[in-house]
């Protein structure tokens, strides 16, 4: 079945600087893609829904890269600062609404 | 005003007790999740549902039942709770229009089986 990896597990970058996480994924009938944050003590919250025939989108700061050949997907946070400290989850959906596939999440740490 | 809600938000239960854990959405979405999560292993999930009475076996189900009586209300049963079920539980839903797929979460419920 459907896989996903994500990398990195862990990432500090500085006030200002950009942050990038990469996940890849197996199926090439894979059909949606999403990036999810998560802060302490709380629920996923959905930061950007991709379909399959977007490449780039952006929103907010934030820009999803969707590489269909290479089955990855990514979240580049430009300008970090230090409220978009939190754990970051991609996740993958294929034909299957309810099948969705969470990547294990990356801790993010914005230094000020 | 949120609209996926879990009660209790805390739980601490004996083995071999029964645990029942609530989810009420106001989003008025189809589907319903029940997932777990644990370091190590992400998300996931349990049972879900798509609509009032349905209830589907995740990639985890057992020692888990669910249930679904109304389009607002899902419940996770544990009949007979273990230490191993110890973990941070979240209900999601969606399922509405072209972005149904999109769930979304409420705010878990840590559950610590003694």
């Amino acid at each position: 079945g459907e896989q996903v990896e994500q990398r990195p597990p862990h990432l500090s970058v500085p006030e200002g600087d950009s942050a990038v996480i990469i996940c890849t994924y197996t199926d090439s009938a894979t059909a949606y893609f999403y990036w999810y944050k998560q802060e302490p003590g709380a629920g996923l919250q959905l930061l950007m829904s991709v379909f399959s025939n977007v490449d780039r989108k952006e929103e907010q700061g934030l820009t999803v890269l969707l590489n269909k050949k290479d089955k990855q997907l990514s979240l580049n946070l430009t300008a970090a600062h230090p409220g978009d400290s939190a754990v970051y989850f991609c996740a993958v959906s294929g034909t299957n609404a309810y099948k969705v596939i969470f990547g294990k999440g990356t801790h993010l740490h914005v230094l000020p | 005003e949120a609209a996926v809600t879990q009660s209790p938000r805390n739980k601490v239960a004996v083995t071999g007790g029964k645990v029942t854990l609530s989810c009420n959405q106001t989003n008025n979405h189809n589907n319903m999740y029940w997932y777990r999560q644990d370091t190590g292993h992400g998300l996931r999930l349990i049972h879900y549902s798509y609509g009032a009475g349905s209830t589907e076996k995740g990639d985890i189900p057992d020692g888990y039942k669910a249930s679904r009586p109304s389009q607002e209300n899902f419940s996770l049963i544990l009949e007979l709770a273990t230490p191993s079920q110890t973990s941070v539980y979240f209900c999601a839903s969606g399922g509405l229009g072209v972005n149904y797929a999109e769930q979304f979460f409420g705010p878990g419920t840590r559950l610590t089986v003694l």
